[in-house]
């Protein structure tokens, strides 16, 4: 149980494009949902906290106009990258949190986005 | 606040040998701890968590970790390595208190490598 998805695993853009990407809990609702940015030998950098129903909370340093987040349900939250640059080609991965109770995220399998 | 320091970029064992990861936390407040490994390309798969009951906590794949409080230390190990083993190795740490958000703060990660 507790399985994550992401669609689209690979996306490649042209500059100035949008790109949406979905996250999904497939057996379970999830309460939170995070969406972190990884480059490349680097660790996972928090993007924002997502609540389903309510606006997402970003991190510092996060544009929210440029990553919009919407968390429509309690299975699904989708990241879009709008007006993407190259500078926003990263590894995408999203996790999912059971209840409030329940520290452990359930990690998505990531979002390759090339901006070209 | 919660930081994680993972000592060591990177590990290199010969395969049979034991495998030994440092992870030190600096946390307020008591923590959860996990560990996480990510193949290639991949999302994160939980490796086992620290949560409060035993301080020797055994997770998949052979791994276990200790937590011990004095030295603010949840080392990982594994008594014998395997060629599979080889991948890059996430400490993280999460407040024990549960309207903080359930943030997962995470350690630089460790490449571990698996000699024949």
């Amino acid at each position: 149980g507790a399985v994550v998805s992401q669609h689209p695993s690979r996306v490649i853009c042209k500059s100035g494009t949008s790109v949406k990407i979905e996250c999904r809990s497939l057996d379970f609702q999830a309460t939170t949902m995070f969406w972190y940015r990884q480059f490349p030998k680097k660790s996972l950098m928090l993007m924002a906290t997502s609540n389903e129903g309510s606006k997402a909370t970003y991190e510092q340093g996060v544009e929210k106009d440029k990553f919009l987040i919407n968390h429509a349900s309690l299975t699904l939250s989708t990241l879009t990258v709008t007006s993407a640059h190259p500078e926003d080609s990263s590894f995408y991965i999203c996790s999912a949190r059971r209840d409030l109770r329940d520290h452990e995220q359930y990690f998505g399998p990531g979002t390759r986005l090339t901006v070209t | 606040a919660q930081s994680v320091t993972q000592l060591g970029s990177h590990v290199s064992v010969s395969e049979g040998a034991l495998v030994l990861l440092r992870c030190n936390y600096s946390s307020s407040v008591p923590p959860y701890l996990f560990w996480y490994v990510q193949y290639p390309n991949q999302g994160l798969q939980l490796l086992l968590k620290y949560t409060s009951a035993a301080t020797l906590v055994k997770g998949i794949n052979g791994f276990e970790a200790e937590f011990k409080k004095s030295e603010t230390s949840f080392h990982l190990t594994k008594p014998s390595a395997h060629m599979s083993d080889a991948a890059e190795y996430f400490c993280a740490v999460s407040p024990m208190i549960y309207n903080q958000g359930g943030k997962l703060i995470f350690g630089q990660g460790t490449e571990l490598s698996v000699k024949p």
